[in-house]
């Protein structure tokens, strides 16, 4: 799997939207990028994936850049509830037989009052 | 929404005892998985279960066996508990064919 680059850390006011950049310069085509969160004490949570193109759901928006060597996972108003590790990961769609999961450090982002 | 429960969110045994750890997921998903995360270590994959009945040794199966009678249940058993397996365990499901995982909230297990 592609390595990813992420920031330690995140600092974000409480409305204001909270945007995560991740590099993975050396993503292979067949490969697409995944977000997932942990919330402190909780299990980790998937949010969104894509391989090229936009996409947007419910809980954030993915952008991908157009070389597809970088991306940004934006939450538009972030919530206190928001307060997390973000992991950035890519891995091919179809998994390989029995493929784990595995977490760089991620992004601890504070969402503050 | 995908749901995965597990028994429980806290749970202190004593070294020895026999411990089950029970995951359970409503979304018919034939894959299952055991992780456990410590600090330092991040995700480490403990069993998986393709199927009801079917089981794989993952990264660190030692000290631990899994049981998958029923496709939405998946547990895992550790024999006879010792200090080295306190930690946070994780159940997670998927889809075959996806790679997106769901995960329980997780059962903080001490051992003393």
């Amino acid at each position: 799997d592609a390595k990813t680059t992420q920031p330690t850390s995140m600092d974000c006011a409480e409305g204001r939207a909270a945007n995560l950049p991740c590099n993975h310069s050396t993503i292979s085509g067949n490969e697409y990028v995944y977000w997932y969160r942990q919330i402190h004490s909780q299990g980790p949570q998937y949010i969104i994936h894509g391989l090229k193109n936009n996409e947007t759901n419910e809980m954030a928006s993915l952008i991908i850049t157009e070389d597809r060597k970088s991306s940004t996972l934006s939450l538009p108003h972030a919530t206190l509830r928001d307060t997390a590790v973000y992991y950035c990961i890519v891995r091919p769609l179809v998994p390989e037989y029995g493929n784990k999961l595995v977490f760089g450090a991620g992004t601890i982002l504070r969402v503050k009052s | 929404d995908v749901k995965v429960t597990q028994s429980s969110r806290y749970l202190v045994k004593r070294t020895g005892e026999k411990v089950f750890l029970e995951c359970v997921q409503d979304m018919d998903h034939e894959n299952m998985f055991w992780y456990r995360q410590d600090p330092g270590l991040g995700l480490r994959l403990i069993y998986f279960s393709y199927d009801v009945k079917m089981k794989e040794k993952g990264d660190i199966p030692e000290g631990y066996s899994v049981s998958r009678e029923k496709k939405e249940r998946f547990s895992l058993i550790l024999e006879s508990a010792s200090t080295n397996q306190t930690s946070m365990y994780l159940c997670a499901s998927r889809e075959p064919g996806r790679n997106e995982q769901y995960f329980g909230p997780g059962t903080r297990l001490t051992v003393t």
